[in-house]
C-alpha cells in the first residue's frame, strides 16, 4: 500500500514566522502534487513537481521534490493569515491514480 | 480548468436512510472520482466512474453501499445508502484536467448522520 505521511499535523504560528512541512513516502512517484484546502471548499492546486530535485517557487512558497522522487517539501517564508488552511501532498502514482498524503493543517495568527 | 458544482452543500439526515450527491462538470471528463473526507483529515478515494461502465471501487467501499451513476460526460451521483453515524463526513468530487494532471474538485457536501 502506498502512503504519505505529512509532518507536523497541526502547525499554529505567528505572522511573519517560516514553516516547513514534509510530506514523506517509500513510494516512488512519477510526480508530485500540493493541494491547498480552506474550510468548505474543494482542494486546489498548488503546484506540481516532476523531476527528482526539482525546486519550484511560488511567491513565498518553495516547493522541492526528493531526488529519489519519495518526499517532498513545502517551505513558507514569512506566513500570513492567509495561508491558513489544510495542505495536502499528493503522489500521481499513474494515470487517474492520486495518493493523497495525511494532511497539515496550518493557522497563522495575526 | 475544470469548474465543478456540488449539492446539497451540506444536509443532515436520520440513520437508514440515504442521500444522493450530485455533481456537475461544465466540460465532458472521462473519468470522475469520488472521495470521502473527515473533518481536517485527508482524502480518502472511494471510486472512480467513468462514463458508460460500472464505477470501479476502492478497497474497502462497496456498491451496494455507495453506488454511483455516471449517465454521460459531465455529471455523476454518489448515493450514501443506509446511513450511520459512521458515514458523516464530506464527499468529494473531483476531475482530472491539464498538463499537470491537476485535480479539480467541487467544493464538497458536509453530510451529518444523526
Amino acid at each position: 500500500t502506498q502512503l504519505l505521511e505529512q509532518s507536523p499535523q497541526f502547525l499554529s504560528i505567528q505572522e511573519g514566522e517560516n514553516l516547513t512541512v514534509y510530506c514523506n513516502s517509500s513510494s516512488v512517484f512519477s510526480s508530485l502534487q500540493w493541494y491547498r484546502q480552506e474550510p468548505g471548499e474543494g482542494p486546489v492546486l498548488l503546484v506540481t513537481v516532476v523531476t527528482g530535485g526539482e525546486v519550484k517557487k511560488l511567491k513565498r512558497l518553495t516547493f522541492q521534490f526528493g531526488d529519489a522522487r519519495k518526499d517532498s517539501s513545502l517551505h513558507i517564508t514569512a506566513a500570513q493569515p492567509g495561508d491558513t488552511g489544510l495542505y495536502l501532498c499528493a503522489g500521481v502514482a499513474g494515470t487517474y491514480k492520486y495518493i493523497f498524503g495525511t494532511g497539515t493543517r496550518l493557522k497563522v495568527l495575526a | 480548468s475544470a469548474v465543478i458544482s456540488q449539492k446539497p452543500s451540506r444536509d443532515i439526515c436520520q440513520r437508514g436512510t440515504s442521500l444522493t450527491i450530485q455533481c456537475q462538470v461544465d466540460s465532458q471528463v472521462t473519468m470522475m472520482f469520488w472521495y470521502r473526507q473527515q473533518p481536517g483529515q485527508s482524502l480518502t478515494l472511494i471510486a472512480t466512474a467513468n462514463q458508460g461502465s460500472e464505477a470501479t471501487y476502492e478497497s474497502g467501499f462497496v456498491i451496494d453501499k455507495f453506488p454511483i451513476s455516471r449517465p454521460n460526460l459531465t455529471f455523476s451521483t454518489l448515493t450514501v445508502s443506509n446511513m450511520s453515524p459512521e458515514d458523516s463526513s464530506i464527499y468529494l468530487c473531483s476531475v482530472e484536467q491539464g498538463a499537470d494532471t491537476e485535480a479539480f474538485f467541487g467544493q464538497g457536501t458536509r453530510l451529518t448522520v444523526v
